[in-house]
C-alpha cells in the first residue's frame, strides 16, 4: 500500500523568501507524484507532477519540485514566495495504471508581509 | 473551471436523515470520484466510479453509498446522516488511465447537527 506523509502542517514565511514544503511517499512499486494547491474555499488544483523523465519539473508561477527516488520524497520549493501563494498544499501519489490518488494531510503556507 | 459542478455547495442536515451530494460533469470523463476533507487528515477517498454502473468503495466508506446511471452524474448519499459525517466533500473527476491528472469541484460544506 501507498502512503505519503507531509510533516509539516503549518509553513510560515516572509514574503520574498524562499520556502520549502516536504511531502515523502512510501511504496513498493513505482508511482507518478502531485502536488495540489488549494486556495481559500476552493477546490484543488494541480501544481505539478511528475511522471517520467527529469526529476526537476516546473509550475508556470514559479514552483519546482524534485523527484528524489532513494529518498522516496517529492519536496516543493520556490525561491521568492509572494503573499498570493498563501494556500494549503498537498502532496499526491498514484500508481501507473491504477485510478486512486493517495494524499498527503496538507501543508498549510502562510505567506507574512 | 474543468466542467464540474457540485450541489449543494452548502448544507446544515439534522442527524439521522438521508443527503445526498451531486456531482455533474459535462467533460464526459470516465473516473468520477468523491473524497471528504478533514483536518489533520487531508483528502481521504469515499468511493469512486470507473464508468456507468461500476463503482467500488474507498478508504472511507462505511455509511456512504455512490450511483453513478450515467456518465455525466456522480451522487454521494448518506443513509443516515450522523456527526462525523459533517465534512468537506470533494468530487474528483479524471479522463481515462493515461491522463493522469485529476480535476476537483468546488466542494459541499455538510453540516451534521
Amino acid at each position: 500500500a501507498q502512503s505519503v506523509t507531509q510533516l509539516d502542517s503549518q509553513v510560515p514565511v516572509f514574503e520574498e523568501a524562499p520556502v520549502e514544503l516536504r511531502c515523502n511517499y512510501s511504496s513498493s512499486v513505482s508511482v507518478y507524484l502531485f502536488w495540489y494547491v488549494q486556495y481559500p474555499n476552493q477546490g484543488l488544483q494541480l501544481l505539478l507532477k511528475y511522471l517520467s523523465g527529469s526529476t526537476l519539473v516546473k509550475s508556470i508561477n514559479g514552483f519546482e519540485a524534485e523527484f528524489n527516488k532513494s529518498q522516496t520524497s517529492f519536496h516543493l520549493r520556490k525561491p521568492s514566495v509572494h503573499i498570493s501563494d498563501t494556500a494549503e498544499y498537498f502532496c499526491a501519489v498514484t500508481p501507473p495504471g491504477t485510478y486512486k490518488y493517495i494524499f498527503g494531510t496538507g501543508t498549510r503556507l502562510k505567506v507574512l508581509a | 473551471d474543468a466542467g464540474i459542478t457540485q450541489s449543494p455547495r452548502h448544507k446544515v442536515t439534522e442527524t439521522g436523515t438521508p443527503v445526498t451530494l451531486r456531482c455533474h460533469q459535462t467533460e464526459n470523463h470516465r473516473y468520477m470520484y468523491w473524497y471528504r476533507q478533514d483536518p489533520g487528515h487531508g483528502l481521504r477517498l469515499i468511493h469512486y466510479s470507473y464508468g456507468v454502473k461500476d463503482t467500488d468503495k474507498g478508504e472511507v466508506s462505511d455509511g456512504y453509498s455512490v450511483s453513478r446511471s450515467k456518465t455525466e452524474d456522480f451522487l454521494l448519499t448518506l443513509e443516515s446522516a450522523t456527526s462525523s459525517q459533517t465534512s468537506v466533500y470533494f468530487c474528483a473527476i479524471r479522463q481515462s488511465q493515461v491522463n493522469t491528472e485529476a480535476f476537483f469541484g468546488q466542494g459541499t460544506r455538510l453540516t451534521v447537527v
